[in-house]
């Protein structure tokens, strides 16, 4: 199994709707990362957290880490078109190596 | 402003060739990495260089070679191209490697290997 898991694996919403990814890590999390990706393209970078119990919101997109530093999550309130694509969780292993996890696939039907 | 930049975007090889895969970034940044992104596995780290003349092994380093000249330059090198290497692969810098910080990705180079 992965080190970082990510749920669901895939989502498919219609637009307007709230929705929310899951990033579990099996390990304490030294700083947790949210990409996004679009289909065929490289990684935009989201959202950084470090503390347990950060929340950072940009736009429509908010992100938390959980008190135990072991999960974090993406919500995305209203969502439109232009929020679909992949979300990936990337960890810190604390030692330069990062990991990330599988990936969400997220669709906003108009 | 470039930023990070990944050539060739595609290329196709037969097994047993070998080839290199440039990065290259002009932010000054002295962290780069390469992984590669595979369906259901997302990214895994093949190598990494916190600075200029230091390179280091990621989760999956075998079949790939890398060094670091300059600050600017991280190119892999696939020696001996085998199936088991066709994937999409990234290259990203950041400031420093670790927590806090943010990664800057290049577009991505999709490998295959016939």
């Amino acid at each position: 199994s992965q080190e970082l898991e990510q749920s669901p694996q895939s989502l498919i919403v219609q637009e307007g709707k709230n929705l929310t990814i899951n990033c579990t890590s099996s390990k304490t999390l030294y700083g947790l990362y949210w990409y996004k990706q679009k289909y065929g393209e490289g990684l935009i970078f989201l959202m950084m957290l470090q503390k347990g119990g950060e929340e950072k919101s940009h736009e429509k997109i908010t992100a938390k880490l959980d008190e135990k530093k072991q999960q974090s999550s993406l919500h995305i309130t209203a969502s439109q078109p232009s929020h679909a694509g992949i979300y990936l969780c990337g960890a810190d292993r604390g030692n330069n190596d990062m990991r990330f996890g599988a990936g969400t696939r997220l669709t906003v039907k108009p | 402003n470039a930023g990070v930049t990944q050539t060739p975007k595609f290329q196709v090889l037969k097994t047993g060739q070998s080839m290199t895969l440039q990065c290259a970034q002009d932010m000054n940044h002295e962290y780069m990495s390469w992984y590669r992104q595979d369906p259901g596995m997302g990214l895994r780290l093949i190598h990494y260089s916190v600075g200029a003349g230091i390179t280091d092994q990621g989760e999956v380093p075998n079949g790939y070679n890398v060094s670091r000249s300059t600050t600017e330059d991280f190119p892999l090198r696939l020696l001996s191209a085998a199936p088991s290497q066709t994937s999409v692969y990234f290259c990203a810098s950041s400031p420093w490697g670790g927590a806090n910080t943010e990664a800057f990705f290049g577009q991505g180079t999709r490998l295959t290997v016939v």
